[in-house]
């Protein structure tokens, strides 16, 4: 079965300082993955997805950056972090049942900025 | 610019009866309807999906969906205080196979014994 694994899950850093944020996807091949962030009283947005390796599409213009240096491999991050980075990130890929693409979500990184 | 709507609540409803969550969507486009269940803290767990109108029932839940009306539900039967959690609506439009999906804000349920 196919898993997801996203780690930290707990983080705190200084403004201006660099972000990375790794997720990782076994048991599947040429996954959708899916950068979503979640800050406090507002809904998912989606900030960064990959169809594969290298393979980067951003939703949102910010100060962040994902690459995909692996197949299964997905990683978030920044060079100097903002106190509006805070949020709870979440890496998700796609997965296909009954005829329907249906998003599963990693166990997501509290990301606190001070 | 494509909208997902939920009342964000909280809804509280006592244990025992039915809970019944809305969600409208802006885009005539879309063409799959997930809800998700996100307790505090953790991260959002598929619990129903629906692309068809009508009903679809599975377990304790029911998801309705009317595409001429863009509205979907979420019914609740015989809730339990661990059904207290953040409801999260998401809609996947058409014209694109990448999972992108919207999502509300969500409807913050409670559970009263």
């Amino acid at each position: 079965s196919q898993t997801i694994h996203q780690w930290p899950a707990t983080l705190v850093q200084p403004v201006g300082s660099p972000l990375s944020l790794e997720c990782t996807v076994e048991g599947t091949s040429n996954p959708n993955l899916y950068w979503y962030r979640q800050a406090a009283g507002r809904g998912l947005q989606l900030l960064f997805y990959s169809v594969g390796i290298g393979q980067i599409s951003s939703e949102v213009p910010q100060n962040l950056s994902a690459s995909r240096p692996q197949d299964r491999q997905f990683i978030l991050s920044s060079k100097k972090l903002l106190l509006s980075d805070s949020g709870f990130y979440l890496c998700a890929w796609k997965g296909m049942g009954t005829g329907v693409e249906k998003l599963f979500f990693g166990s997501g990184t509290q990301l606190s900025v001070l | 610019q494509k909208e997902v709507e939920q009342n964000s609540g909280p809804l509280s409803v006592p244990e025992g009866a039915i809970a019944s969550l809305n969600c409208t969507y802006s885009d005539r486009g879309s063409q799959s309807f997930f809800w998700y269940r996100q307790y505090s803290g953790k991260s959002p767990e598929l619990i129903m999906f629906i692309y068809s109108n009508g009903d679809k029932e599975d377990g304790r839940f029911t998801a309705q969906l009317n595409k001429a009306s863009q509205y979907v539900s979420l019914l609740i039967r015989d809730s339990q205080p661990s059904d207290s959690a953040t409801y999260l609506c998401a809609v996947n439009s058409g014209g694109t196979s990448y999972g992108k999906l919207t999502f509300g804000q969500g409807t913050i349920l409670t559970v009263h014994p």
